[in-house]
């Protein structure tokens, strides 16, 4: 099984272009989330969908936009890059509480540099 | 202040020592407790995990969590050079959206 996948894994952006990163996942999770990590920051959840068909806003959602395509896949845009922006970002998976191991399953990570 | 706090290290032990890591946190209302370990350019993996208070055992690893102190610990035996990491701590309220606040990570450093 490959688990988690993101994509790009690296990725340059000029202040104000777009992109959208992939991830999709193939342990039939319910759950999946988008995080940042900063130095010093910690994981910081920008947001997450709890089933397929819905999602929700996290910690530190502005500037960015979600989508849950299907059960397997949730993409996450930037419509307008920032420097502040610049991070790592991790997509993550989970089944729900109660169907088994709680614990996330993590993708390998975006470089994403905003210049 | 942080709602989880973790001292970010780096914390430098011998092969073989017993390394000590530790949350605290704010949210008295956190049940779910986790750890979960990082290598350098990769994803977190789940380490332990333990719902409420009490200790947990597992292989080399132990984590004990305290909600009265509201403290959460993780002591790993018999440290190899390959446990040289980031370990973070992650909690949640509930199982709803499974959200997790994770600490801010203590990198490891095990020297041979």
């Amino acid at each position: 099984n490959a688990g988690v996948t993101q994509t790009p894994k690296f990725q340059v952006l000029k202040t104000g272009q777009s992109m959208t990163l992939q991830c999709a996942q193939d342990m039939n999770h319910n759950s999946m989330y988008w995080y940042r990590q900063d130095p010093g920051m910690g994981l910081r959840l920008i947001y997450y969908s709890a089933s397929e068909g819905t999602t929700d806003k996290g910690e530190v959602p502005n500037g960015y936009n979600v989508s849950r395509l299907n059960k397997r896949e949730f993409s996450l845009r930037l419509e307008s890059a920032a420097p502040s922006q610049t991070s790592v970002y991790f997509c993550a998976s989970s089944l729900l509480v109660g169907q088994g191991d709680y614990g996330y399953t993590f993708g390998s990570g975006t470089r994403l540099t905003v210049v | 202040q942080k709602e989880v706090e973790q001292d970010p290290g780096p914390l430098s032990v011998p092969e073989g020592a017993i390394v000590s890591l530790n949350c605290t946190y704010s949210n008295s209302a956190f049940q779910y407790f986790m750890w979960y370990r990082q290598y350098s350019r990769k994803g977190p993996e789940l380490l332990m995990y333990t719902y409420s208070s009490g200790n947990k055992e597992d292989g080399r690893f132990t984590a004990q969590v305290d909600k009265s102190s509201k403290y959460i610990s993780l002591f790993i035996r018999d440290s190899q050079p390959s446990d040289s990491a980031t370990y973070l701590c992650a909690m949640s309220v509930t199982a709803a959206g499974n959200k997790l606040t994770f600490g801010g990570g203590t990198r490891v450093l095990v020297k041979p």
